[in-house]
């Protein structure tokens, strides 16, 4: 089985923190994907990463970076946390190509 | 037109019915097409892949029309179970990344 693994299942931040999301994945896959989701607005895409140190931004990069220096890793980073940066942040990854992506369970981060 | 566009619903219906959720396009190039089911508060997983000559498994049944930029999803005699919200998903524009529609609440109850 594929496994997704994002480190902290919640997460609660100060306004103008650094904030560092992790994942990662164990099936070898080349793509890797960063979602917000949040009420009445679905997933959202912020950046993806199609191999090691590659990086592509999303719909929604404001306010994010993201580093992915391995393989199996793929790192979220909020530079200065923001309040309307509270959301569920999902991470996922597949193989190359027109495949399924199969997801972590999840960040709830909250800003306060 | 948004990328991918669904009913949110909510559909609620009795055990044993059947419901139909559809779904919109708006990327003619698209490739690649899936249902994802996401449970409250849980991470969505694969559903079902959507293929051109559609498919089905088990109860349920997904088509995809091409010409009209449409994909449908067919649950027969629904399960209390099959409460979730359904995410219709659809390769972007590039074909790099998945994009997903706000998802369809489906309540079965008893």
């Amino acid at each position: 089985d594929v496994k997704v693994t994002q480190s902290s299942r919640y997460l609660v931040k100060r306004t103008g923190e650094k904030v560092f999301l992790e994942c990662v994945q164990d099936m070898d896959h080349e793509n890797m994907f960063w979602y917000r989701q949040d009420p009445g607005l679905g997933l959202r895409l912020i950046y993806f990463s199609y191999d090691v140190k590659m990086k592509e931004k999303g719909d929604i990069p404001e306010g994010y970076s993201v580093s992915r220096e391995k393989k199996e890793r793929f790192s979220l980073i909020l530079e200065s946390a923001s309040t309307n940066q509270t959301s569920m942040y999902l991470c996922a990854s597949r193989i190359q190509g027109n495949t399924e992506a199969f997801f972590g369970q999840g960040t709830r981060l909250t800003v306060v | 037109r948004k990328e991918v566009e669904q009913d949110p619903g909510p559909f609620n219906v009795p055990e044993g019915a059947t419901v139909a959720f559809n779904c919109t396009y708006s990327n003619s190039a698209s490739q690649s097409f899936f249902w994802y089911r996401q449970d409250c508060r849980k991470e969505p997983k694969l559903l079902m892949s959507v293929y051109s000559s559609g498919n089905e498994d088990g109860r349920f049944t997904a088509q995809l029309n091409r010409a009209s930029q449409y994909i449908s999803l067919l649950i027969r005699d629904s399960k209390l179970s099959d409460s979730a919200t359904y995410l219709c998903v659809v390769n972007n524009q590039a074909g790099t990344a998945l994009i997903f529609g706000k998802g369809t609440t489906l309540s079965v109850s008893s």
